[in-house]
C-alpha cells in the first residue's frame, strides 16, 4: 500500500507570492492533517480535513487555507507568503473515525523556503 | 484545552543504557496520549499510544510508556538504547479527546553514545 505522499518535497518563493501543497493520503484514508514545522516552533496543527469538511483548526492566520476533495486528496494553501512562512510542512492521515485514537501516517513532507 | 509539556530538550545517554524522555499533560479529561519519533530525514513515525486500556502501554522498537493519572505524566522508556534509537521523540495529545485537533509537544532530541 502506498504511503502518504506530498508534493512537491521542495519549493522556494519570495515574499507575496502564493503557494499550494499537495497531500495524497493512504488509500482508503478519508482524514487528512496538516502541520508546520519550525525549529523554533516546533510542529503546530494547522487543520482536519474529513469527507471534504474541516474539523478542526488551529491557531493560524486565514492566509492559510486548506481544502479536501472527493477523492480524500487535499491542498493547502498560502497566500501573501512572509518569511516566518519558511518550514517544514507534513500533511498526515487516517481513517479518521471518531474518536481519533488512530494511528496518525504522515508524509516526508513539503519544505518550503520563502526568499 | 490540552496541552504536552516535554520537559528535556535534549537528552543523552550511552548505548546499552536506559532512556528516559520525560511528558507532563494538561487534560481535564481521560487524555488521548500518543508518542511518535522523528528520524532525521525521515517521516514522523507512532511508536505506542494510550487508550486507557492498560496504564502501562508497550510500543514498537522496545519502548514503552506509563500513564500516571496522579502525576499527569506519560514518560517513555526503554531498557536499553541502541544507537539507532537516535532521533527527536515528541508527545502528542488529542484536543478534546478523541477530538480531531493534534498537539505536540516541542519534542525531545535523543542523542546516544556508542
Amino acid at each position: 500500500k502506498a504511503g502518504v505522499t506530498q508534493t512537491p518535497r521542495y519549493l522556494i518563493k519570495t515574499r507575496g507570492q502564493q503557494v499550494t501543497l499537495s497531500c495524497s493520503p493512504i488509500s482508503g484514508h478519508r482524514s487528512v492533517s496538516w502541520y508546520q514545522q519550525t525549529p523554533g516552533q516546533g510542529l503546530q496543527f494547522l487543520f482536519e480535513y474529513f469527507s471534504e469538511t474541516q474539523r478542526n483548526k488551529g491557531n493560524f492566520p486565514g492566509r492559510f487555507s486548506g481544502r479536501q476533495f472527493s477523492n480524500s486528496r487535499s491542498e493547502m494553501n498560502v497566500s501573501t507568503l512572509e518569511l516566518g512562512d519558511s518550514a517544514l510542512y507534513l500533511c498526515a492521515s487516517s481513517s479518521g473515525g471518531y474518536p481519533t485514537n488512530e494511528k496518525l501516517f504522515f508524509g516526508s513532507g513539503t519544505q518550503l523556503s520563502v526568499l | 484545552a490540552q496541552s504536552v509539556t516535554q520537559l528535556d530538550s535534549h537528552v543523552s545517554v550511552s548505548e546499552g543504557t536506559p532512556v528516559l524522555l520525560r511528558c507532563n499533560y494538561s487534560s481535564s479529561y481521560s487524555p488521548s496520549l500518543f508518542w511518535y519519533v522523528q528520524h532525521p530525514n525521515k517521516g514522523l513515525q507512532l511508536l505506542l499510544k494510550y487508550t486507557s486500556a492498560a496504564t502501562l502501554v508497550k510500543g514498537i522498537n522496545g519502548f514503552e510508556a506509563e500513564f500516571k493519572k496522579s502525576e499527569t505524566s506519560f514518560h517513555l522508556t526503554k531498557p536499553s538504547a541502541h544507537m539507532s534509537d537516535a532521533a527527536e521523540y515528541f508527545c502528542v495529545v488529542s484536543d478534546p479527546p478523541g477530538g480531531f485537533k493534534t498537539i505536540f509537544g516541542a519534542g525531545t532530541r535523543l542523542f546516544v553514545k556508542a
